[in-house]
């Protein structure tokens, strides 16, 4: 298994733009969770999903921030429009019982 | 909500010396309690995990203790050596059998020093 797949790594996009975020998680984990990383607040939780559905959104900072998944095998975060404090590190992550796995993580800058 | 509180956020140990990180736990259903490292540039990976139902565990060099009354955890690393360097994370979930979220404390950069 290639482990948790996230594209792209790096994002550079200017402010207003619109920003999707992929992730691929492990075949047969049923958990997936998207976090975002700063130095000053450390690792986030946004959202996570059980089954594709949608389990717990509190983390999301704003309206602009959604998340989808369609199906087991793919997940989305899009930040509409974006700003230059969402900059970060965004790790997607997929469990199936206890450990969970990260991605590689995409930066995100916006200018 | 649920809360985790790591300290120390830096950590500085010589070669060969002891490092300790303290966790913290608000939300008193958790039971599961997993410690992640993060080496720079790369993603978090788990090293170690603790249940509720036991108090102490050991791998090797490394050891996390649970104390469920105080709602608190920590990591032990012992002989510690450069290539320990990185950051660490615990964190604490409802659900050890994967049934909940992870929430991570704020992490501890630890620097092993040759």
């Amino acid at each position: 298994d290639a482990g948790v797949i996230q594209s792209p790594r790096h994002e550079v996009t200017e402010m207003g733009q619109e920003v999707t975020l992929r992730c691929k998680p492990i075949s047969g984990h049923d958990y997936l969770f998207w976090y975002r990383q700063t130095m000053m607040r450390g690792l986030e939780l946004l959202i996570y999903f059980n089954n594709n559905v949608p389990i717990d959104d509190s983390g999301m900072p704003e309206d602009r921030f959604s998340a989808k998944m369609p199906n087991a095998s793919f997940s989305t975060l899009k930040i509409q429009p974006s700003e230059p404090r969402d900059s970060a590190v965004y790790f997607c992550a997929s469990r199936r019982r206890n450990e969970a796995f990260f991605g590689q993580g995409t930066r995100l800058t916006v200018v | 909500g649920e809360n985790v509180e790591q300290h120390p956020s830096t950590l500085s140990v010589q070669e060969g010396d002891s490092a300790v990180i303290k966790c913290t736990y608000s939300d008193s259903a958790s039971n599961y309690f997993p410690w992640y490292k993060q080496e720079l540039g790369k993603r978090p990976q788990l090293i170690i995990d603790i249940r509720s139902n036991v108090g102490e565990k050991k791998d090797q060099r490394i050891a996390v203790t649970l104390n469920k009354t105080a709602k608190h955890f920590s990591l032990h690393i012992t002989e510690t050596q450069p290539e320990d360097s990185a950051v660490y994370f615990c964190a604490a979930s409802r659900g050890w059998r994967g049934t909940d979220k992870l929430i991570f404390g704020t992490g501890t950069r630890l620097q092993v020093f040759p």
